[in-house]
């Protein structure tokens, strides 16, 4: 069953500009995690953040999480054409080990 | 390590045929997880192992489906008999246990005619 729940469906912007992206979750979570999905290819990985945490920072990217609101996002800041892919944040369930994805938010970055 | 390793990439198949999807999981991962992907229900579990041991299928749709994994390198999903509605992008995926990440294969796109 689908749990995570991107926002916004899909989203385009210029090169140099900032992405956001977010995400809600109906129930508990041990982690929310954040993958990339080029077209035609497998995800990969971005970040992890747990439920004991706050903030989180790779490289170009910032992942908040809100515990109280059920809710994340997901910063990309000076965006480029290679980051064009779709964003997905997965919950685990209360096991976790199984993870839920949601439907994805479609990124486009024009030069 | 050459990632998580699906075969075949791309199947093209008629309606009532066995379909046998295959992938082998990064080394010293304990738990394969089987994924499909539809623009219409997005990213879906359907079966997940533990050290070889299946321990979720309730994402298996029908009895059409069935998964196994007769060793720590090896799992098999088949769709048998196959119909049109099961054309989706089938992905698995490996990692070492629960707050892990979860890497990914390159998928099978299965077309079912």
């Amino acid at each position: 069953s689908q749990q995570g729940e991107e926002d916004p469906q899909a989203l385009s912007i210029q090169e140099g500009e900032n992405a956001t992206m977010n995400c809600s979750y109906k129930t508990s979570i041990n982690n929310l995690q954040w993958y990339r999905q080029n077209s035609g290819r497998g995800l990969v990985h971005l970040i992890l953040i747990r439920s004991n945490e706050r903030e989180k920072h790779s490289g170009r990217l910032r992942v908040t999480l809100d515990t109280s609101k059920k809710s994340s996002s997901l910063l990309i800041t000076a965006s480029r054409a290679a980051d064009t892919a779709s964003y997905f944040c997965a919950t685990d369930e209360n096991s976790g080990y199984a993870l839920n994805f949601g439907k994805g938010t479609s990124l486009l970055v024009t030069p | 390590d050459a990632g998580v390793i699906q075969s075949p990439r791309h199947e093209v198949t008629e309606m009532g045929q066995e379909v046998t999807l295959r992938c082998k999981p990064i080394s010293g991962h304990d738990y394969l997880f089987w994924y499909r992907q539809t623009m219409m229900r997005g990213l879906e579990l359907l079966i997940y192992f533990n050290n070889n041991v299946p321990i979720d299928d309730s994402g298996m749709p029908e009895d059409r489906f069935s998964a196994k994994m007769p060793n720590a390198s090896f799992s098999t999903l088949k769709i048998q008999p196959s119909e049109p509605r099961d054309s989706a992008v089938y992905f698995c995926a490996s990692n070492r246990g629960g707050g892990h990440e979860q890497y990914f294969g390159p998928g099978t796109r299965l077309t079912v005619t």
